[in-house]
């Protein structure tokens, strides 16, 4: 069964500083897709990255920086000089193709409050 | 501009009485998707539909209904067989059965039931 687990509940910091969301999943499948998503108090998930299952790279944009690895099954995130407009629930989602069901699978998710 | 809309926002029902949940889409998507959301649990999959005129049971389909009659709209009804149906409840879409395409979404009707 396919599986996301997002270890940190709650994070809080102040503005300015580093902070890193895991996740940590477990699929059967050899093709699959890892996403984020941000839910800000609003109530709408907006989608943030997805990485391929072959691609291991690491991917930044801005202040939003992303390390998949698959040796350890993680696809944590970081976001670098932290500021209010930050704080929301962040998702991870994992997608692949395990008995045919192409199904969106969720982690619990990360309360993250960034304090001024 | 394209989206998903959910309405109400917010709805209140008396135990006992069933209740539908709107969501309309303009994307021009085959799949459509609901998911129910509890504080701590994140979301979890009610139903799904990848075409019009079918739909699959997700992990908690008990006491949820839904049809697909047209490519835009896919109502969930929460009937009084569902034992805890307070939630905040979440209707994505997405424009194939890709595993890479991402799952848009609406803003959600938060659901009280006294």
């Amino acid at each position: 069964a396919q599986k996301v687990t997002q270890a940190q509940t709650e994070i809080s910091v102040v503005e300015k500083e580093d902070v890193t969301l895991d996740c940590v999943y477990e699929t059967r499948d050899t093709t699959y897709y890892l996403f984020w998503y941000k839910q800000p108090p609003s109530g709408e998930l907006v989608f943030l990255i997805r990485r391929n299952s072959f691609d291991e790279q690491n991917e930044i944009s801005g202040r939003y920086s992303w390390n998949f690895q698959k040796s350890t099954s993680s696809f944590n995130f970081t976001i670098t000089a932290s500021q209010v407009v930050d704080s929301a629930v962040y998702f991870c989602a994992l997608r692949g193709d395990f008995q045919g069901a192409q199904k969106l699978v969720f982690g619990q998710g990360t309360r993250l409050t960034i304090n001024p | 501009d394209g989206g998903i809309t959910q309405s109400p926002k917010y709805l209140f029902r008396k135990e006992g009485q069933n209740v539908t949940l709107s969501c309309e889409q303009n994307l021009n998507h085959d799949a459509m998707y609901w998911y129910r959301q509890d504080p701590g649990q994140g979301l979890r999959l009610i139903y799904y539909s990848q075409i019009v005129n079918d739909f699959q049971k997700g992990d908690i389909a008990e006491g949820y209904s839904v049809s697909r009659e047209k490519k835009e709209s896919f109502p969930l009804t929460v009937t009084s067989a569902q034992k805890n149906p307070t939630a905040f409840y979440l209707c994505a879409s997405t424009s194939g059965q890709a595993l890479n395409s991402p799952l848009h979404f609406g803003n959600g009707t938060r659901l009280t039931v006294t």
